[in-house]
């Protein structure tokens, strides 16, 4: 099973609403990340947990609020967010191994609309 | 600060033919490099990973290459089929952690 599994899929919502996206993998992973990817852009990464803890937060304003549960799920808390911020977002998973990282796996990804 | 680019932007080829996609990189202290396909609106699909110790990675009809040293690395696809039109993306790991920079892409349509 190499599969990183999102939900939901599409999400609209408006400026003042509070929304999470869901990712979960089953590949034993210790690193999960998540994407923002606009049209036609490629991905860039927003946050990084290694073994359920925050490793890397690339200046992304507190409107997005990451959790990771435990080892197979991570979220990401929406609040307050700006049209601007719709874009796709993607989840991904890799397993942290001494010396060498495994290969990354994606999601589908969620189509989030802000209006 | 990290830079990946990948050329060309886009290409357009028949069916059939032999192709290179290229991705360079302008910090050689990387700990992998990831190619992708991306089809519209779709997540990434994992082609090849190539550790920073290693200079060449296959599966099927593809091959990647690395040289570190030079900051280049390229995706050959022989025999291209219609079913491989989408946005190749390559990216780069950084050593040290989990810092990860993609290229802007290469969107490549096979005419049948």
């Amino acid at each position: 099973d190499t599969e990183v599994t999102q939900t939901p899929k599409h999400l609209v919502m408006g400026m003042t609403n509070k929304k999470s996206l869901k990712c979960e993998q089953h590949m034993g992973h210790r690193a999960m990340y998540w994407y923002k990817q606009k049209a036609k852009k490629p991905p860039e990464l927003m946050f990084v947990y290694s073994y359920e803890k925050l490793s890397i937060n690339e200046s992304v304003p507190s409107r997005f609020s990451p959790e990771c549960p435990n080892s197979s799920l991570l979220n990401l808390h929406l609040h307050a967010l700006q049209p601007e911020d719709s874009a796709l977002y993607l989840c991904a998973s890799s397993h942290p191994r001494a010396g060498r990282d495994t290969e990354a796996f994606f999601g589908q990804g969620t189509r989030l609309t802000v209006v | 600060k990290q830079e990946v680019t990948q050329i060309p932007a886009a290409l357009s080829v028949p069916e059939g033919e032999n192709l290179v996609l290229n991705c360079s990189f302008t910090d050689s202290a990387i700990y992998n490099l990831q190619w992708f396909r991306q089809d519209p609106g779709k997540g990434l699909t994992s082609l090849l990973l190539i550790q920073s110790s290693q200079r060449e990675q296959t599966s099927g009809r593809l091959n990647a290459s690395l040289d570190k040293s030079s900051g280049r690395s390229t995706l050959y696809i022989a025999a291209s089929q219609p079913g491989d039109s989408a946005t190749y993306l390559c990216a780069v790991r950084m050593a040290g952690g989990f810092k990860t920079i993609f290229g802007a892409g290469t969107r490549l349509f096979v005419k049948a």
